[in-house]
């Protein structure tokens, strides 16, 4: 039974770097056809896609992120995790992370979320 | 601005049945399979349809899903309270090379 769990700070100052890990249980996460992501929700609002690591190593990153965002992997921890640089306000949001199928381009399942509030 | 376009609302009475549209283009759901995803407040949004129209084991048929051309349609049918909720689409845009979700539509049950 395949279960995602994230960890994150919590509170993060402005300018600081925000640091989340994903722990995979249930599958390696190195698994030929898996393709791990973040999934970000500021309150109130929608779904807002951030970044893909998969398999094949290959990232994927949201355009409007890209210069602030890196995602890796770390298969002696069967973990994920994701960096955002100089963070502000606008970040401030839940986290989600996902497994995704890349050929179907469909998330399941996903983590139950961990919210990030940016404030000094 | 979301990539793809959900109305923000849609409601209808216990037992009816509602369709919520998500419009897209040639570089998203005009290439790509299309997903559905329903979000309770405070909970993590759940896989309700893949592949534009396959049902994950445990999803009732009551939930439904269809594509053509650019546009994707997610139906519920028999409509009940519990179905209250946030439902939202997704799929890959070849152009911006990432996942594009809609803008989330709220479901209320009169």
């Amino acid at each position: 039974h395949l279960q995602l769990q994230e960890l994150g700070p919590g509170l993060v100052k402005p300018s600081e770097t925000l640091s989340l890990t994903c722990t995979v249980s249930g599958d390696f996460i190195n698994n030929r056809g898996n393709c791990w992501d973040w999934v970000r929700q500021p309150p109130g609002e929608g779904l807002e896609w951030i970044a893909t690591i998969c398999f094949t190593g290959n990232t994927y990153y949201n355009p409007s992120l890209k210069s602030r965002i890196s995602i890796s992997v770390d298969t002696s921890k069967n973990h994920f995790s994701l960096r955002l640089y100089s963070v502000t306000a606008a970040d401030t949001a839940v986290y989600f992370c996902a497994k995704r199928i890349p050929f179907g381009d469909y998330f399941d399942p996903w983590g139950q979320g961990t919210l990030v509030t940016v404030s000094s | 601005q979301s990539v793809l376009t959900q109305p923000p609302s849609v409601s209808a009475a216990p037992g009816q049945k509602v369709t919520i549209s998500c419009s897209g283009s040639s570089s998203n759901i005009g290439k790509k399979n299309v997903s559905w995803y329903q979000q309770f407040p405070r909970t993590a949004p759940k896989l309700l349809i893949y592949e534009n129209d396959k049902r994950p084991s445990g999803i009732p048929d009551r939930f439904s899903g269809s594509k053509s051309g650019t546009s994707a349609t997610l139906g519920i049918t028999g409509l009940q309270t519990g179905d209250e909720a946030g439902y939202y689409c997704g799929t890959w845009d070849i152009s911006l090379n990432g996942v594009v979700f809609g803008g989330g539509t709220k479901l209320t049950v009169l």
